[in-house]
């Protein structure tokens, strides 16, 4: 099973709501990773967390903050977003092993800021 | 700066044919390399991942790798309408670095 699951598929909020994304997985990965994706590119890299500590990130904008409350879950909290933050979020999971870590993908939420 | 560079598209090739993906990479020591499919609108799913130089096929899928050349690529064997997808090509050193994707059309 390589499943990793994402909540809400759909989100639209306004410039000065508060609202998170959510991921989980259950295949006792210990890394995840966060990444926004606009449409006709590739996903960019935002965050990485390896057993549960923030490793990696890739200088994102404070009104993304990120939150890995245990192994399985990883939040995205979002707060005055911009029109421009408008994208397709993903989150990704690996097992660590030294070089060879194959990322599975969420299915995404896709998420639009008016 | 690490870069990954695939053959632009789109490539269009009819049903039943080979369609042959390519990509470089700009950092020798990369250890994995990856191809994801990604249909429109949907996430990216992984489709092969390659460590040694050489082939790996995995049903109509056969990667290929050459490090010497830092070079790795896809072919697609009796392509099917379903396999209409943005092929992504990946890299993993520290972190995973993504080509721009090549569109891929396979027309009936």
């Amino acid at each position: 099973d390589t499943e990793v699951t994402q909540t809400p598929k759909h989100l639209v909020m306004g410039m000065t709501n508060k609202k998170s994304l959510k991921c989980e997985q259950h295949m006792g990965h210990r890394a995840m990773y966060w990444y926004k994706q606009k449409a006709k590119k590739p996903p960019e890299l935002m965050f990485v967390y390896s057993y549960e500590k923030l490793s990696i990130n890739e200088s994102v904008p404070s009104r993304f903050s990120p939150e890995c409350p245990n192994s399985s879950l990883l939040n995205l909290h979002l707060h005055a977003l911009q029109p421009e933050d408008s994208a397709l979020y993903l989150c990704a999971s690996s097992q660590l092993t030294g070089g060879q870590e194959t990322q599975y993908f969420g299915p995404g939420t896709r998420l639009l800021v008016l | 700066q690490k870069e990954v560079e695939q053959n632009s598209g789109p490539l269009s090739v009819p049903e039943g044919a080979i369609a042959s993906l390519n990509c470089t990479y700009s950092d020798r020591v990369s250890q994995s390399f990856f191809w994801y499919r990604q249909y429109s609108g949907k996430s990216p799913e992984l489709i092969m991942s390659i460590y040694s130089n050489g082939d790996k096929e995995d049903g109509r899928f056969t990667a290929q790798l050459n490090k010497a050349s830092q070079y790795v690529s896809l072919l697609i064997r009796d392509s099917q309408p379903s396999d209409s997808a943005t092929y992504l090509c990946a890299v993993n050193d520290y972190k995973l670095s993504f080509g721009a994707g090549t569109t891929v059309t396979v027309r009936a």
